[in-house]
């Protein structure tokens, strides 16, 4: 089945730093890729969807000069959450979804759990 | 606006029994449902879909029921097994998109 990898899994950091999240999908091409966010106890909350070559598209709310994706290539998109602070501390997840299989099962990376000092 | 709703923030089932969630959504352009499993500090994982033409899908022990004018769908696990403990998004999927709108989520627990 296909991957996708998540790294860091976890990362702790200090307040004011900025902290650069990878989504590799490994054995699929995926021309767009999707973060989440998930604080405690509640839903998915989809933070931007990070288009290969081009800008990424965010949801309403969402700061995208705090949330950088870059979406590089075809494997890889990055998030970039910049000059953090405590209440960014989350639970942050990327998606992706095979080129041309636009009902298929979007398949998820395992997290990363991001706490700010 | 919550547009998928899982009002059941838990539930807790016997071994054996059988494990219905379930999940409302308002929003009339999801044609495409989607339940995912959850395990603490991991991603989601695919467990059954649903498309909107259909009222029943079925794989293994996992059922999906969906009640078109009701904007209701549920899941039956049968029988449930102590592995199932997780805790259970549904999702909506608009036609022609490929945003996933997901629900508040339930936790299960099975118990022996």
């Amino acid at each position: 089945g296909a991957v996708v990898s998540q790294h860091p899994s976890w990362v702790i950091c200090k307040s004011g730093t900025s902290v650069k999240i990878e989504c590799r999908s490994l054995d699929f091409q995926a021309t767009t890729m999707f973060w989440y966010r998930q604080f405690p106890k509640q839903s998915l909350m989809l933070m931007a969807t990070s288009n290969e070559g081009s800008k990424a598209t965010y949801e309403q709310g969402v700061e995208k000069d705090k949330f950088l994706i870059n979406h590089a290539s075809l494997t890889l998109s990055t998030l970039t959450v910049t000059s953090a602070h405590p209440e960014d501390s989350s639970f942050y997840i990327c998606s992706a979804s095979k080129v041309g299989q636009g009902d298929s099962p979007l398949h998820f990376g395992n997290g990363t759990r991001l706490t700010v000092t | 606006d919550q547009q998928v709703k899982q009002n059941s923030p838990s539930l807790s089932v016997q071994e054996g029994r059988i494990s219905i969630l379930n999940c409302d959504y308002t929003n009339s352009m999801f044609d495409y449902f989607l339940w995912y499993k959850k395990y603490p500090a991991e991603g989601p994982t695919f467990l059954i879909s649903i498309s909107s033409i259909k009222d029943k899908n079925e794989d293994g022990r996992f059922t999906v029921f969906l009640n078109k004018s009701a904007k209701h769908l549920s899941l039956h696990i049968v029988p449930s097994q102590p592995g199932d403990s997780a805790v259970y998004f549904c999702a909506g999927f608009p036609g022609g998109g490929n945003k996933l709108t997901f629900g508040t989520g339930t936790q299960l627990k099975v118990e022996l």
